[in-house]
């Protein structure tokens, strides 16, 4: 089975531009996870999907940055405009329904957009 | 809040060794996960173990195991017979349970462990 699959892999872009990264996750999988990685912050949830309905978005840090789901199948994460310090690592992730917290429905991760904003 | 805490510095291990890499964690909460991955220079997450708190056993999975102390709120992490490719960055994430959240992951700062052939 393929898994959490995102393009592009990597990304470089110039200050201003609008960014779109894009996240498939596994087939049959309810959730879906969007983190983003930087060496001084390590890995943050910025936003996570149940069933393509928005469930947290606390994690986003400010209105350049959106999240749809337009459908079980695809995700995408746009940040307009793009500024250097959303240079990051972007990673998706997807999981089975989390009926309890001690149950294991582990979260499986895409390989990473890797975003350099000149 | 929950909170992970990952503190040790860079680890170092003789290959074929065995290593413990900490882990604890911080919530008042009685129903959770905790999850250990593996990050390596690559730049995936790849998912390595699972321990639920009302697990009676320790978790394994080959030469991974879970050294999973409730009293003490640790969840540390064992490799065993350590392989040149086990060097990579370790993620300890916890999951608790609260109303509409019970699917969020918090994770811990990471550590680096370097395997030396």
């Amino acid at each position: 089975d393929a898994g959490v699959i995102q393009s592009p892999r990597h990304e470089v872009t110039e200050m201003g531009q609008e960014v779109t990264l894009r996240c498939k996750p596994i087939s049959g999988h309810d959730y879906l996870f969007w983190y983003r990685q930087t060496m001084m912050r390590g890995l943050e949830l910025l936003i996570y999907f149940n069933n393509n309905v928005p469930i947290d978005d606390s994690g986003m840090p400010e209105d350049r940055f959106s999240a749809k789901m337009p459908n079980a199948s695809f995700s995408t994460l746009k940040i307009q405009p793009s500024e250097p310090r959303d240079s990051a690592v972007y990673f998706c992730a997807s999981s089975f329904e989390v009926l309890t917290s001690s149950h294991q429905e582990t979260q499986y991760f895409g390989p990473g957009t890797r975003l350099l904003v000149l | 809040a929950q909170k992970i805490t990952q503190t040790q510095p860079g680890m170092f291990v003789q290959e074929k060794e065995a290593v413990t890499l900490d882990c604890t964690y911080d919530t008042s909460d009685p129903s959770y996960g905790l999850f250990w991955y593996k990050q390596p220079s690559s730049g995936e997450m790849i998912f390595l173990i699972y321990q639920g708190s009302y697990d009676q056993q320790n978790a394994t999975e080959g030469r991974y195991s879970l050294n999973f102390q409730k009293a003490r709120k640790s969840a540390n992490l064992v490799i065993s017979a350590s392989q040149l490719g086990d060097s990579a960055m370790y993620f300890c994430a916890m999951r608790v349970e609260y109303t509409g959240a019970n699917s969020k992951l918090t994770f811990g700062k990471g550590i680096t462990l370097s395997v030396r052939p």
